[in-house]
Formats: structure tokens, sequence, C-alpha cells
């Protein structure tokens, strides 16, 4: 079956400019999750996605938000880009959402900002 | 591929040896615990995961083991291969509800032929 497919693979943007990255689960998962992944700051948490709701957030400005559609389908967003911004940026799904449920990564988009 | 991080640790096995990659946490809460390995231009994917209400763990060549009162796991890797070359993340979950980990800063495989 298809796994985690997201797109773009690659973005460039300009410092106060938006972004929209979008992920598309497999067939079937419920949860969707995104990451930030800097080499920096490693992977981080962003926000969690189950039947279209926000259940967990991670320590992110407001500037990051997120929606679930009724297909499981999810977008994150990016306000006002900063040069901090530019990272690979992954999600992952599950089929239920919870914790020990195997979560299946995408290859990530990768945004620069300049 | 992408960068994963420039200036992570890297663990150099001879072809064939056994691997030891040990992670520390953070949360003396968490009782949920994953390993990820991330090749060269993939998104992480799950090896083995281990509860705290647990030691050890064995699945096909890799083991974990948990140390809760240092906070500390290890992943071991039997027989290491070139396919083994990675990066290997722990994660950390202390919510028992839900996909948020927390991620470790990461180990880098290199296996040698």
């Amino acid at each position: 079956k298809a796994g985690v497919t997201q797109t773009p693979r690659y973005l460039i943007k300009t410092r106060g400019q938006q972004v929209t990255l979008s992920c598309s689960p497999i067939s079937g998962h419920r949860s969707v999750s995104w990451y930030q992944q800097t080499p920096g700051q490693g992977l981080q948490f962003l926000f969690e996605y189950f039947s279209e709701t926000q259940r967990n957030k991670g320590n992110f400005p407001g500037r990051f938000s997120g929606r679930q559609f009724s297909n499981s389908r999810s977008e994150m967003n990016v306000s006002t880009l900063e040069l901090g911004d530019s990272a690979l940026y992954l999600c992952a799904s599950s089929l239920a959402g919870s914790r020990n449920t195997e979560a299946f990564f995408g290859q990530g988009t990768r945004l620069t900002v300049v | 591929g992408e960068s994963v991080g420039l200036h992570l640790p890297t663990l150099s096995v001879q072809e064939g040896d056994n691997s030891i990659i040990n992670c520390a946490y953070s949360n003396s809460a968490s009782d949920y615990f994953i390993w990820y390995k991330q090749e060269s231009g993939k998104g992480p994917q799950f090896i083995i995961d281990i509860r705290s209400n647990m030691d050890k763990r064995q699945g096909q060549r890799v083991t974990v083991l948990l140390n809760k009162t240092v906070k500390h796991l290890s992943l071991q890797i039997a027989a290491t291969q070139p396919g083994d070359s990675a990066v290997y993340f722990c994660a950390e979950n202390w919510d028992n509800y839900g996909q948020n980990f927390v991620f470790g800063p990461g180990t880098r495989l290199s296996v040698l032929p």
C-alpha cells in the first residue's frame, strides 16, 4: 500500500512569507503528527491531529498551525516565515493515534527560508 | 540526501560486529520509548519499542535495554550490516494519549566493510 506522501518535497520561501505543507496519510490512518527537524534542535514535535481535531501541541509559536480534513489529509501552515524556520518538516500517520500504534513517516518537505 | 545532523555523535563498527547505541532520556515520568532509524533522504522508521514496566525487549537482531534508575536506554544491534548505517533516535513519551514524542539528538552509525 502507498506510504505517507508529503508535498512538496522542496520549497524555497522568503522571510515574511507564509507556506502551506501537505501530508497524505496511509489509507485508513486517522492520526497525523507533524515534526520539525533541524541540525541544531533535532526532531521536535509540532502537533497531532486525530479525526480532524488537534489533540496535542508542541512548544512552537502560534505562527505554526495545522488542520486535518475529513479524509485525514493534513496541512500545516507557517506564517511570517523566519530564517530559523528552515528545516525538514516531517509528518507521520498512524492507524489509531495511540502512542503504541506504529507511526509511519513520510520523506519530509525541505523548507528553506531566504 | 537530507542533512539530518551535522554534528551528531558517530559510532563506527566493523561489519559483523555488534553495535550498542546509547540514549539518555529527559523525563523521569516517561513510560514508553521507541527507537527509530533514519536513513539519508528518508523519514524515521520504527525499530522497536519498550514500556517502562520492562527492562529488556528483543526483536529481530535488535535488543533494547531500559534503565529507569539512570534514565538510560540502549539499542543493541547484533551482527551489524552495511544496511544498518543510519542515524538512530530514541524517543520518549509520558502522555498515555497520542503521538507527542520527545526525540533524543540521535547517533550516526557507520558500518565499516
